[in-house]
C-alpha cells in the first residue's frame, strides 16, 4: 500500500525557524513534492527531490532520504504570509504515473 | 503564460443530479489530473489524462469519470451525486515529461445539498 505521514498542525514565531517533517511508505517512489497550500486557495510548488540530499530555494530547503522515506521541509526566518498547509506528495510509477498528497500540516505562525 | 483555468468556481448541486466542471491545462501541458480535496481526506487522487487517454486512476466509484480533449482541456463529471461529493475539485497540469510538477488551477467548490 502507499502511506503519507506528516504533523497535523505546527505553531511557529515570526522569524524563527521550522522543520516540517514527512514519512512515506510506497511503491515505485518517482521524486517528492512539497506544496504550500493558503485557505481558500489552489497548492503552489514549492520543490521537488528525487535524489538523497538538500535542495535549498531561498529561504525554503527540503531534505529527502530514500532509504529512510523521509523527508523534511525548512523554512527559516519565518514571516507571518507562511501561514498556511503544507503538503507533502509522492509520485509514484507503477507502470503510470500518480501522485499522492499527505493530509498536509498546517502552519501557523504568530508574531 | 496564462495558468491553469477552471469553471466554474462555485457550484450548488442537490442529491441525485450530475455535474461537469471544466478544466483548461497551462499551454503546451498535456497532462492533466484530477484531485477532490476534503477536509477531512486531504487532497484525494481522481484520473489523469494524457492525449485524449486515461493513464492513472484513483480510488473513485464509477460515477466519477473525465474526458480530455485534443487540445488538452478536460472535464470531469460526477453523476448521482451525493452529499460526501461536497468538496474542492482541483485540477492540475503538467508536462509529461521530465519533473513533470503539477500546476494547480483555483479549484471548483462543489456543494450538494
Amino acid at each position: 500500500g502507499q502511506n503519507i505521514d506528516q504533523p497535523t498542525e505546527m505553531t511557529a514565531t515570526e522569524g524563527a525557524i521550522v522543520q516540517i517533517n514527512c514519512t512515506y511508505q510506497t511503491s515505485g517512489f518517482n521524486g517528492l513534492f512539497w506544496y504550500q497550500q493558503h485557505a481558500g486557495e489552489a497548492p503552489t510548488f514549492l520543490s521537488y527531490n528525487v535524489l538523497d540530499g538538500l535542495e535549498e530555494k531561498g529561504r525554503f530547503s527540503s531534505f529527502l532520504s530514500r532509504s529512510k522515506g523521509y523527508s523534511y521541509l525548512l523554512l527559516k526566518e519565518l514571516q507571518m504570509k507562511d501561514s498556511a498547509s503544507y503538503l507533502c506528495a509522492v509520485r509514484q510509477n507503477t507502470g503510470g504515473f500518480k501522485t499522492i498528497f499527505g493530509a498536509g500540516t498546517r502552519l501557523f505562525v504568530k508574531a | 503564460k496564462a495558468g491553469v483555468t477552471q469553471t466554474p468556481r462555485y457550484l450548488i448541486k442537490t442529491r441525485g443530479q450530475q455535474v461537469t466542471l471544466s478544466c483548461s491545462p497551462i499551454s503546451g501541458h498535456r497532462s492533466v489530473s484530477w484531485y477532490q480535496q476534503t477536509p477531512g481526506q486531504g487532497l484525494q487522487f481522481l484520473f489523469e489524462y494524457f492525449s485524449e487517454t486515461q493513464r492513472n486512476k484513483g480510488n473513485f466509484p464509477g460515477r466519477f469519470s473525465g474526458r480530455q480533449f485534443s487540445n488538452s482541456r478536460s472535464e470531469m463529471n460526477v453523476s448521482t451525486l451525493e452529499l460526501g461529493d461536497s468538496a474542492l475539485y482541483l485540477c492540475a497540469s503538467s508536462l509529461p515529461q521530465g519533473e513533470e510538477t503539477q500546476y494547480f488551477g483555483p479549484g471548483t467548490r462543489l456543494l450538494v445539498l
